[in-house]
């Protein structure tokens, strides 16, 4: 079966912007929650989104928003881009019924740098 | 909330060694443990994982085990490659519902270099 499909691959941002990421799950697949991986904080949980709505929340101010689509797609948005938000941005796609039969499967990432 | 330790951070073997990576957990609730091998600008990929109702899983060379009482699970690969030389994640979650939905917490991370 397909993987996870993230876009863009890259993206370079001034501060202040905003950006929107994508994230397609696998196939069947109805859980999509993301991440941000830097060298110092390691990999921090942002959201998950189950069935469209938002299930769970992280540690991270209101400018890191998201929603998720019918076909379960999942986009993930910054508003107002700050130096720190310089990271790879990873998706991941799991059943979401909590049981994770088939685990979490990480999509490639995004690596947004924000100048 | 869930706190996971992983230790070491740097880990140097010779190719044919066996090594060993250790996480310790804090939330006794957390019962899904995977392990994650990420390569330089690669998407951490899953390469096993244990449930808190068994105690030992191998996969070919790579084992991981799970104490549940003095929480704590580690990743053991014997007969390395240079081909494992990666950067190792643990994570946990209870996994069961309510503010555990998707959320993995991981630990900070093992660069493991396998030298030939």
């Amino acid at each position: 079966k397909a993987g996870v499909t993230q876009t863009p691959r890259y993206l370079i941002k001034t501060r202040g912007q905003q950006v929107t990421l994508s994230c397609s799950p696998i196939s069947g697949h109805r859980s999509v929650s993301w991440y941000q991986q830097t060298p110092g904080q390691g990999l921090q949980f942002l959201f998950e989104y189950f069935s469209e709505t938002q299930r769970n929340k992280g540690n991270f101010p209101g400018r890191f928003s998201g929603r998720q689509f019918s076909n379960s797609r999942s986009e993930m948005n910054v508003s107002t881009l700050e130096l720190g938000d310089s990271a790879l941005y990873l998706c991941a796609s799991s059943d979401g019924t909590g049981g994770a039969k088939d685990g979490y499967t990480f999509g490639s990432g995004t690596r947004l740098t924000v100048v | 909330g869930e706190n996971v330790e992983q230790h070491p951070s740097t880990l140097s073997v010779q190719e044919g060694d066996s090594a060993v990576i250790k996480c310790t957990y804090s939330d006794s609730a957390s019962n899904y443990f995977p392990w994650y091998k990420q390569e330089l600008g690669k998407r951490p990929q899953l390469i096993i994982d244990i449930r808190s109702n068994v105690g030992e899983k191998k996969d070919q060379r790579i084992a991981v085990t799970l104490n549940k009482t003095a929480k704590h699970f580690s990743l053991h690969i014997t007969e390395t490659q240079p081909e494992d030389s990666a950067v190792y994640f643990c994570a946990a979650t209870p996994n069961a519902g309510g503010t555990s939905y998707g959320k993995l917490t991981f630990g900070q991370g093992t660069i493991l270099t396998v030298h030939p």
